[in-house]
C-alpha cells in the first residue's frame, strides 16, 4: 500500500537548521509529485515546495525562497526538506504529499507530519 | 499568485443537516480545485479533486461543484464523524494556495 513515512519531531534553536525525511513507498517513484506542505500550531495549511522527481524539477514558494531545499535519494525513494535560518515563527507540523503527475490535481496520500518546533 | 477567499471560517451544525463550504479564487482556474478534511492531529485527507470528482473511498454525502472562480464543498447529511475543518486548494498552478479553512462544529 501507499506510504508516506516522515522521520521524527525536532526542537531546534532560532538560526538552526533542520532536514525533514519523507520516505515513499507502494507506488512508483517517479510518476508522483512529491509536495511540501507546512500548518502553525492552530493555523491553515501552507504550501512551501515540490519536487518532480521524474525530471528533478524543483519549485519553491517565494516566501521560503532561500531558507528552503528539497533534495532525494531515488535509490531510496526519500525525499529530504530541509529549512535554514529558522526562527520562532517555523514552529509548525510539516508534511510531504504526493500528486499525480499524469493525473493532476490530487494531493491522494500524505506523511504522518513531523513537529519542528523552534525555541531558544 | 491565485488567492483562494473560503468562507465561512466556521459553522455550527447539527447531525443530518446540509452543509456548504465556498471558495472563490482570485481568477478563474477552470476545475482545478480540492477539498480537503482534517481532523486535530491528522493530516489532511482528500475528499474532492478536479472540483466534483469524488475521491475513492469518500462516502457520496460529500460532493462538489463549480468552475471558473466560484467552488462548493456540500455534505448533504451531517454524521458525528464530519465535524473537521475542511479547506480547498487550487492546483491550477504553482505555487499552490489553500483557503483559509472552515470548521464545522456541532450545534
Amino acid at each position: 500500500q501507499v506510504q508516506l513515512v516522515q522521520s521524527g519531531a525536532e526542537v531546534k534553536k532560532p538560526g538552526a537548521s533542520v532536514k525533514v525525511s519523507c520516505k515513499a513507498s507502494g507506488y512508483t517513484f517517479s510518476n508522483y509529485y512529491v509536495h511540501w506542505v507546512r500548518q502553525a500550531p492552530g493555523q491553515g495549511l501552507e504550501w512551501m515546495g515540490v519536487l518532480d522527481p521524474s525530471d528533478g524539477r524543483l519549485t519553491y514558494s517565494q516566501k521560503f525562497q532561500g531558507r528552503v531545499t528539497l533534495t532525494w535519494d531515488t535509490s531510496t525513494t526519500t525525499v529530504y526538506m530541509e529549512l535554514s535560518r529558522l526562527r520562532s515563527g517555523d514552529t509548525a507540523v510539516y508534511y510531504c504529499t504526493r500528486e499525480g503527475i499524469i493525473v493532476a490535481g490530487s494531493n491522494d496520500h500524505w506523511g504522518q507530519g513531523t513537529l519542528v518546533t523552534v525555541s531558544s | 499568485d491565485i488567492q483562494m477567499t473560503q468562507s465561512p471560517s466556521s459553522v455550527s451544525a447539527s447531525v443530518g443537516d446540509r452543509v456548504t463550504i465556498t471558495c472563490r479564487a482570485s481568477q478563474g482556474i477552470s476545475s482545478w480545485v480540492a477539498w480537503y478534511q482534517q481532523k486535530p492531529g491528522k493530516a489532511p485527507n482528500l475528499l474532492i479533486y478536479a472540483a466534483s470528482t469524488l475521491q475513492k473511498g469518500v462516502p457520496s454525502r460529500f460532493s462538489g461543484s463549480g468552475s471558473g472562480k466560484d467552488f462548493t464543498l456540500t455534505i448533504s447529511s451531517l454524521l458525528p464523524e464530519d465535524f473537521a475543518t475542511y479547506y480547498c486548494q487550487q492546483t491550477d498552478s504553482l505555487p499552490r494556495t489553500f483557503g483559509q479553512g472552515t470548521k464545522l462544529e456541532i450545534k
